[in-house]
């Protein structure tokens, strides 16, 4: 099965610095996500991103599918943009999704 | 909308037992699945549906059973229970069922169930 890889595994963040995540995968995709699990477990939603960039607020996602990779950009950290960064990739089948092993982030007041 | 909901929020089970995790969305969704969550580690498949009736297994399927007999509903069973089956539990849907570019694909989760089997 297609592999997603994230890195780095651990990040560590003084407010108001800059960041940016990556995912690797190893096969063609037909959507990508970026969801952030915050200390409460709950996932959220970031951005829902097969190719192009988006941006929403401080944070922005690049996919460049033909290269297999997408970066999330977290522009002036905040404490609360703590917690772990999943991408998640969906392949050409029924919509099963294959998550990497997140990225976790500490940002530090 | 509600979205995805999910019940119970936390359970604690002796091995053996069985229980079924309950699983709701309320946005016409033909797409749902079942993740597992472990400490440390990504989400992976358990279950999925694309479908009223249509269900298949995923990645991690040992232990666990479900059905899909509405559109809005897709419970997960825990046939008898193991403590290697301790974990957090995610429910999440999508509008389409199988994959394609642009929107429909998106999922959406629940806010999880986590359980503890002693």
């Amino acid at each position: 099965g297609i592999q997603v890889e994230q890195s780095p595994p651990d990040l560590i963040l003084q407010e108001g610095a800059n960041s940016t995540l990556r995912c690797n995968f190893s096969d063609s995709v037909n959507n990508l996500q970026w969801f952030h699990q915050n200390p409460w477990g709950q996932l959220i939603n970031l951005f829902y991103i097969p190719s192009g960039t988006k941006q929403n607020g401080r944070l922005s996602a690049t996919t460049v599918a033909t290269e297999r990779y997408s970066l999330l950009y977290i522009s002036s950290s905040q404490t609360t943009d703590s917690g772990v960064y999943f991408c998640a990739v969906l392949t050409d089948s029924w919509g099963k999704f294959q998550f990497g092993a997140g990225t976790q982030v500490v940002v530090t007041p | 909308n509600a979205g995805v909901t999910q019940t119970p929020k936390f359970q604690v089970l002796k091995t053996g037992q069985s229980m079924t995790l309950q699983c709701a969305q309320d946005m016409n969704h033909e797409y749902m699945s079942w993740y597992r969550q472990d400490p440390g580690m990504g989400l992976r498949l358990i279950h999925y549906s694309v479908g009223a009736g249509i269900t298949d297994q995923g990645e991690v399927p040992n232990g666990y059973n479900v059905s899909r007999s509405t559109t809005e509903d897709f419970p997960l069973r825990l046939l008898s229970a193991a403590p290697s089956q301790t974990s957090v539990y995610f429910c999440a849907s999508s509008a389409f069922a199988l994959s394609r570019q642009g929107v429909g694909n998106e999922q959406f989760f629940g806010p999880g169930t986590r359980l503890t089997v002693l």
